[in-house]
């Protein structure tokens, strides 16, 4: 079965700060990978995506995500933070088939970023 | 430009009352479209899927159900509003499936009481 695990319900970090979000995944297949925002009250904003090749991805707002096989995982990055990044973070496995069409999503992470 | 629009923007309902949901997207021929429902505060969960006009495949059940009456329109709907359907409605779409980006709409947020 296919899930995605974000083990960090919330994380808090001073503005200036470094910001990792972690992501694991569970899929037979080769993985197709996504990265969500989600600010108060509003739908969803893509970030970025995985679909293959360079493992190191990057995406809007000035985030990056690298991808690992080896442990995998799809963490999402960002240097310097800034407060206007606190919101929630989705991470997603597109768990399409030839059958069926499915986006898994982790539990979210809610990130706080303080001055 | 592809456009995504949901209705309502927000619905409070009592609960046994029926409910129809809509989204509509326009720019795109014979996209995917998925209904996603979120918990206060939980993660997305998919509700249905459909890749073409008057097929819809269900994903989790939840007294729901689904239709697509038209290429660019997905309807949700119940007969019977229950509490449990109080949160966070999303209309998505995709050009294919895998290997493609998923665009949401705003939402419908509801509230059953």
């Amino acid at each position: 079965a296919q899930s995605v695990d974000q083990p960090d319900a919330h994380v808090t970090l001073s503005e200036g700060a470094s910001l990792e979000l972690r992501c694991s995944y569970s899929y037979s297949a080769a993985p197709y990978l996504f990265w969500y925002v989600q600010y108060p009250g509003q739908s969803l904003q893509f970030l970025l995506k995985y679909i293959t090749g360079d493992t190191v991805v990057k995406g809007t707002k000035g985030f990056e995500a690298e991808f690992r096989k080896s442990n995998s995982s799809f963490n999402l990055k960002k240097s310097p933070a800034h407060w206007s990044d606190s919101a929630k973070y989705f991470c997603a496995l597109d768990a399409a088939s030839s059958s069926f069409s499915k986006l898994v999503f982790g539990q979210g992470t809610s990130l706080s970023v303080v001055p | 430009a592809q456009t995504i629009h949901q209705w309502p923007v927000a619905e409070i309902k009592a609960v046994g009352s029926p409910l129809s949901l809509g989204c509509t997207i326009k720019g795109k021929s014979s996209p995917n479209l998925y209904w996603y429902w979120q918990a206060t505060g939980g993660t997305l969960q998919q509700l249905f899927y459909s890749i073409t006009v008057g097929q819809v495949e269900s994903v989790v059940q939840l007294n729901l159900s689904a239709s697509r009456p038209k290429d660019d329109q997905f309807i949700l709907s119940t007969e019977k509003l229950l509490l449990s359907h109080s949160g966070f409605y999303l209309c998505a779409w995709s050009l294919h499936r895998g290997n493609s980006d998923y665009t949401f709409g705003s939402g419908t947020r509801l509230l059953v009481i």
